[in-house]
């Protein structure tokens, strides 16, 4: 059974760095595609990007000059870092199975507020 | 970018009534060299992930009970639930994946009346 687990600090502070780790279970981290999906607050899902293990990546326009995403096959784990942060990038963050097709498999999510 | 769009944005059915929820992308997602239309359809309930319910436009996931069925090709796309339970109340997205970014519709509430 595939597994997601998101982790990382759930509070940054305005124009600093959002990091977040998943950690994959139950499959190799080279069998797919690996997304971001964020949620702000009672509102609707946002594509961030996805991340193949050779390296292959593709971002969401509105987000690209300020993510970063990274694979760790010796970990089974997959990352994602955004940049100069402010209050419209509180959102829950998940991490998703899939990015070329439909999106099957989901973490359960991590709660990140920026606020000083 | 494709953009997609969902109406209505609420609706409220009664228990065992029938529940549309309509779908629309700004350009085709249908692909023609292999005829699929690459759209799929997620129901995300309070305080969990969303769960995939539906691929290929019709395709239903496994384990998803077949009240739940996928129509429409091009630009329009139709969710049906054929007999709403208490447990499908939740919030519905479409999401294309013809093209990246990916792209989401806003997402339709759906209520019991």
């Amino acid at each position: 059974q595939v597994q997601l687990q998101e982790s990382g600090p759930g509070l940054v502070k305005p124009s600093e760095t959002l990091s977040l780790t998943c950690s994959v279970s139950g499959t190799s981290i080279s069998s797919d595609y690996w997304s971001w999906v964020r949620q702000p607050p009672g509102k609707g899902l946002e594509w961030i990007g996805y991340i193949y293990h050779s390296g292959t990546i593709s971002y969401n326009t509105s987000l690209k000059s300020r993510v970063t995403t990274s694979v760790d096959t010796s970990k089974n784990q997959f990352s994602l870092n955004l940049r100069s942060v402010t209050a419209a990038d509180t959102a829950v963050y998940y991490c998703v199975k899939g990015g070329k097709e439909w999106l099957r498999t989901w973490g359960q999510g991590i709660l990140v507020t920026v606020s000083s | 970018d494709i953009v997609m769009t969902q109406s209505p944005g609420s609706l409220a059915v009664s228990l065992g009534e029938r529940a549309t929820i309509n779908c629309k992308s700004s350009q085709s997602i249908l692909y023609s060299s292999n005829n699929k239309n690459y759209l799929a359809w997620y129901q995300q309930k309070p305080g969990q992930p969303p769960k995939l319910l539906i691929y290929w436009a019709s395709t239903r996931e496994s384990g998803v009970p077949d009240r739940f069925s996928g129509s429409g090709s091009g630009t329009d796309f139709t969710l049906t639930i054929s007999s709403l339970q208490a447990e499908d109340v939740a919030v519905y997205y479409c999401q294309q994946y013809y093209s990246t970014p990916l792209g989401f519709g806003p997402g339709t509430k759906v209520d019991i009346k």
